[in-house]
């Protein structure tokens, strides 16, 4: 069983639908990151939560620790949303602090 | 404040041939890492530096790869000789640790196509 399970693996919506990407995980963690890839692109950092919730613009990220759950809201949702989202685990162990990272949910808004 | 710069972005070679790919870290990020990302998966860590020392090279294939991070600046990373299931983005991305928490910053990935 991989350490961290995204789901949808893939999502299509229409523009202005409010969108919601899970992510759960089953070992001790730091911090959960919530990242954004385009194609063709580099990976941009949306959210590092470790507790409670986190709102920038349209895109909300919450946590649960007791559950090991967390969830990426998009509200309003637009084409230029469209993109891979990775949720991520930093986990630490001494000085040696590591990234584990979700097979990402394609997401794809269409107009 | 720059951002983490790879090269080159794209590079199509044949099996058996060698690749180097370069990355220069955001200035003063102390921690360099270089990732493989297989289509349609998430990355997984080759090998991170701490300063010019190796913290985990734990999955890097050593009969083939190799990086190197001299004078704990820039790093690069080689394949030799490169194989059809290397093709995928290499990434690499650097982060200045506080506290228990960190975010990395990553560049825009290296496409590698081995034919």
């Amino acid at each position: 069983k991989n350490e961290v399970e995204q789901s949808p693996q893939n999502l299509t919506a229409q523009e202005g639908e409010f969108i919601t990407i899970n992510c759960s995980y089953s070992v001790g963690i730091s911090a959960l990151h919530w990242l954004q890839q385009h194609p063709g692109g580099g990976i941009v950092s949306l959210f590092m939560l470790s507790s409670g919730k986190k709102k920038h613009g349209r895109l909300i990220a919450t946590i649960n620790i007791q559950e090991k759950h967390s969830s990426l809201h998009i509200t309003a949702s637009h084409p230029r949303d469209s993109a891979v989202y990775i949720c991520a685990l930093s986990s630490s162990g001494g000085s040696n602090y590591k990234l584990t990272f979700g097979k990402g949910t394609l997401l794809t808004v269409n107009p | 404040e720059a951002g983490v710069a790879q090269s080159p972005r794209y590079k199509i070679i044949e099996k058996r041939q060698s690749v180097a790919f370069w990355c220069n870290p955001i200035s003063g990020h102390a921690t360099l890492y270089w990732y493989q990302q297989i289509l349609g998966q998430g990355p997984k860590l080759l090998i991170q530096f701490q300063n010019n020392g190796v913290v985990d090279d734990s999955q890097l294939p050593k009969d083939r790869f190799s990086a190197e991070r001299l004078k704990g600046v820039d790093s690069t990373l080689k394949i030799q000789p490169a194989k059809l299931e290397d093709s995928a983005v290499y990434l690499c991305a650097s982060s200045l640790p506080s506290r228990s928490l960190y975010e990395q910053y990553f560049g825009p990935g290296t496409r590698l196509t081995v034919t």
